[in-house]
């Protein structure tokens, strides 16, 4: 595609419920990463992934954090039992190796009542 | 884990005044990107910087790459309202992701 998409924009869901955020990278991009984003705040790093290698999990908060990316494509980031404190905007962004420069995409807006 | 210390961390200016913001780093880097995040949007790419002392304009915009490899800095003249949102530097080593700076967070004023 012509940019990194995310779905949805905005998720609403309660306290206790799974959420999974889906990221769509550019085409041919090799690396995707997934950072959290606090109101006001600077990027949060989660997750990368670096092609066929083994993601850099270095960054998740929590066992309840985990992300999975098919066929070198698409991504999805779940939360289980999600918590108010996890309320936040998650971006994902993707490039055409590690050593490359990112391009995000808009994020989804996660609420947690 | 390496960090980067952006400065400063928000800034309230008028109109047509001139910013500066950098980013310092204890370590090397080989590329310094700068981006800009709009409310409500996700950070988008404003310049990147991939020698020691290269100075990149974009319209308004210049950047540096610090000459040690160690630090840079984005510099907006004539600022005029749209230019109002989070600033971030990021740095790039060999071998890693990037590293990204907290944030400058601008203000302008008409």
């Amino acid at each position: 595609g012509a940019g990194v998409s995310q779905s949805p924009s905005n998720k609403v869901t309660e306290k206790g419920k799974d959420v999974e955020l889906r990221c769509d990278p550019i085409s041919g991009h090799t690396a995707l990463y997934w950072y959290r984003q606090s109101l006001g705040q600077g990027l949060e790093f989660l997750i990368y992934f670096q092609g066929n290698s083994a993601p850099d999990k270095s960054g998740l908060p929590s066992d309840r954090f985990s992300a999975e990316r098919t066929g070198g494509s698409v991504s999805t980031l779940t939360i289980q039992r999600t918590q108010q404190e996890d309320s936040a905007v998650y971006l994902c962004a993707s490039s055409l190796g590690l050593q490359n420069e990112q391009f995000f995409g808009p994020g989804t807006r996660l609420t947690v009542l | 884990g390496q960090q980067l210390n952006q400065s400063p961390q928000s800034m309230f200016i008028q109109e047509g005044e001139d910013v500066s913001m950098n980013c310092t780093s204890s370590s090397i880097f080989n590329t310094w990107l700068w981006y800009k995040q709009d409310p409500g949007e996700g950070p988008v790419l404003l310049i990147a910087l991939y020698k020691a002392g290269e100075l990149t304009s974009n319209g308004r915009l210049t950047a540096q790459f610090g000459i040690t490899r160690k630090d840079s800095f984005l510099n907006i003249s004539a600022s005029i309202p749209s230019d109002v949102g989070i600033y971030f530097c990021a740095g790039l080593q060999a071998g890693t992701a990037l590293i990204f700076g907290k944030g400058t967070t601008l203000s302008v004023s008409s």
